[in-house]
C-alpha cells in the first residue's frame, strides 16, 4: 500500500517560490496520475494541477501561470513550485493520487504541509 | 469551469439517522463524481468514486446515487465516526472541481 509522504518550506514571504515534494513510499509512479490540492484555512478543497508519469500536465486556470509540478519517476517522486505568492496562497497543500485508468479522483492522499505566507 | 454546489452547508444528526447530502454540477457530469470524507487535521478521505462505486475498506452503509448533473451522498445509519465534512467532486474535466463541502455535527 502506497504512503505518499510530502515535504517543504512551511513559512514564505510574500513574492517568494513555494516548493513541495512528494514520495510515493512502498509504490511507483507508473500507472497513476499525481496531484496537487490546497485548502486556505477553514475552506474548501482547490485543485492545482496533475502530472503522469509520462510528464504530461495540467493545471487549473487560475493558477497556471504560476505553477509548475514535475516528476522524477527514478525517485518515485513529484514536485509543486508555485512563484510569486500572496497571503492568498496560505493553504494546506495535499498530494493525491488518481487511477490512470480514470483520471481525476482520488484514492491516496499525502498528510499535507501547512503553508504559510506572511511578511 | 464546472462549478459543483453542495446541500446543505451543515447538519445536525442523531447516532443511527439517515442522512443525505445532495451535489449539483453546472454541467452534466455523466457520473464522474467522488464523495470525500474529512475530519479535523487530516487529509480527505474517498468514500466513493462514478457516483456510487465504494471504495475499498469503505462501510457499506455509504452510497452514492444520481446522474446528469445531480448526485446524492446517503448514510443509512449514521455512526459516531461519521461525524466530518464531506466533499463531492466532479473529474468530468478539468480542473477538478470539489463542492464547499457539507458539515455533518452531532445533534
Amino acid at each position: 500500500q502506497v504512503q505518499l509522504q510530502q515535504w517543504g518550506a512551511g513559512l514564505l514571504k510574500p513574492s517568494e517560490t513555494l516548493s513541495l515534494t512528494c514520495d510515493a513510499y512502498g509504490g511507483s509512479l507508473s500507472g497513476y496520475y499525481w496531484s496537487f490540492i490546497r485548502q486556505a484555512p477553514g475552506k474548501g478543497l482547490e485543485w492545482i494541477g496533475e502530472i503522469n508519469q509520462s510528464g504530461n500536465t495540467d493545471y487549473s486556470p487560475s493558477l497556471k501561470s504560476r505553477v509548475t509540478i514535475s516528476i522524477d519517476m527514478s525517485k518515485s517522486q513529484f514536485s509543486l513550485k508555485l512563484s510569486s505568492v500572496t497571503a492568498a496562497d496560505t493553504a494546506v497543500y495535499y498530494c493525491a493520487r488518481a487511477p490512470a485508468w480514470r483520471p481525476g479522483f482520488f484514492d491516496s492522499w499525502g498528510q499535507g504541509t501547512l503553508v504559510t505566507v506572511s511578511s | 469551469d464546472i462549478q459543483m454546489t453542495q446541500s446543505p452547508s451543515s447538519l445536525s444528526a442523531s447516532v443511527g439517522d439517515r442522512v443525505s447530502i445532495t451535489c449539483r454540477a453546472s454541467q452534466g457530469i455523466i457520473n464522474s463524481l467522488a464523495w470525500y470524507q474529512q475530519k479535523p487535521g487530516e487529509a480527505p478521505k474517498l468514500l466513493l468514486y462514478a457516483a456510487s462505486r465504494l471504495e475499498s475498506r469503505v462501510p457499506s452503509r455509504f452510497s452514492g446515487s444520481g446522474s446528469g448533473t445531480d448526485y446524492t451522498l446517503t448514510i443509512s445509519s449514521l455512526q459516531p465516526e461519521d461525524f466530518a465534512t464531506y466533499y463531492c467532486q466532479q473529474y468530468y474535466s478539468i480542473p477538478r472541481t470539489f463542492g464547499q463541502g457539507t458539515k455533518v455535527e452531532i445533534k
